[in-house]
């Protein structure tokens, strides 16, 4: 079955620290890999996405992740965290080709907190 | 301007009410979502529609129904409310199915 996996629930990190989520999927062939944000009470907020090519993409917000085949992963990365970083990170795939409906389907979330 | 905005934001309203929460997007997309976000964060997608078509019901209860009046509206209707139903409700919108997707800000829904 399709699943998103991201392993860490909470982390905490001291402000100007590096940051790295984790994410994992599984699923038929590689598919289309997104990072979305969420402030509290916001809407979700994409960061970046890997459809094809440089397996390093950059994003807004200073955010970078690379995406390993190997490892069935999209782990995603700061060098410097900010306190306004701290909020709700979702990690999700969408299928591509012939069987692409545009359904992403989420990872849990990891919260991220960031320590004065 | 919002590029997908929904209203009501804030929704209170007691069991077996009849609801519903509106979306729009003004970026020219042809498909558009609904997504559900549970008290534990979690998100999955209700319903898709493509240049007003459906193409994604997810097993939702039928008595959600999605309206698209035209492609760019996508309004959720639910009838017979349940605790159950409290949770955050996403409107999202993309150029086409298999594009990036851009969600509206929400709307959190409690029955009481």
């Amino acid at each position: 079955a399709q699943s998103v996996t991201q392993p860490d629930i909470h982390i905490t990190v001291s402000e100007g620290a590096s940051l790295e989520l984790r994410c994992n999927y599984s699923y038929g062939a590689t598919p289309y890999l997104f990072w979305y944000v969420q402030s509290p009470g916001q809407g979700l907020q994409l960061l970046l996405k890997y459809f094809s090519g440089d397996t390093l993409v950059q994003g807004i917000k200073g955010f970078e992740a690379e995406f390993k085949r190997s490892q069935s992963s999209f782990n995603l990365r700061k060098p410097s965290v900010h306190w306004s970083d701290a909020a709700e990170y979702f990690c999700a795939v969408g299928a591509r080709g012939s069987s692409n409906t545009g359904k992403l389907i989420f990872g849990q979330g990891t919260t991220l907190q960031v320590k004065p | 301007d919002t590029a997908v905005s929904q209203t009501p934001k804030y929704l209170v309203t007691q069991m077996g009410n009849d609801k519903s929460i509106k979306c729009e997007q003004n970026l020219g997309h042809d498909t558009m979502y609904w997504y559900k976000q549970d008290s534990k964060k979690f998100l999955k997608i209700m319903f898709s529609y493509n240049n007003k078509e459906l193409i994604i019901n997810e097993t939702v209860p039928n008595r959600f129904s999605p309206k698209s009046p035209d492609k760019a509206h996508l309004n959720l209707h639910i009838n017979s409310l349940e605790l159950g139903d409290s949770a955050v409700y996403f409107c999202a919108s993309s150029p086409h199915t298999g594009n990036t997707i851009y969600f509206g800000e929400g709307s959190w829904l409690t029955v009481v």
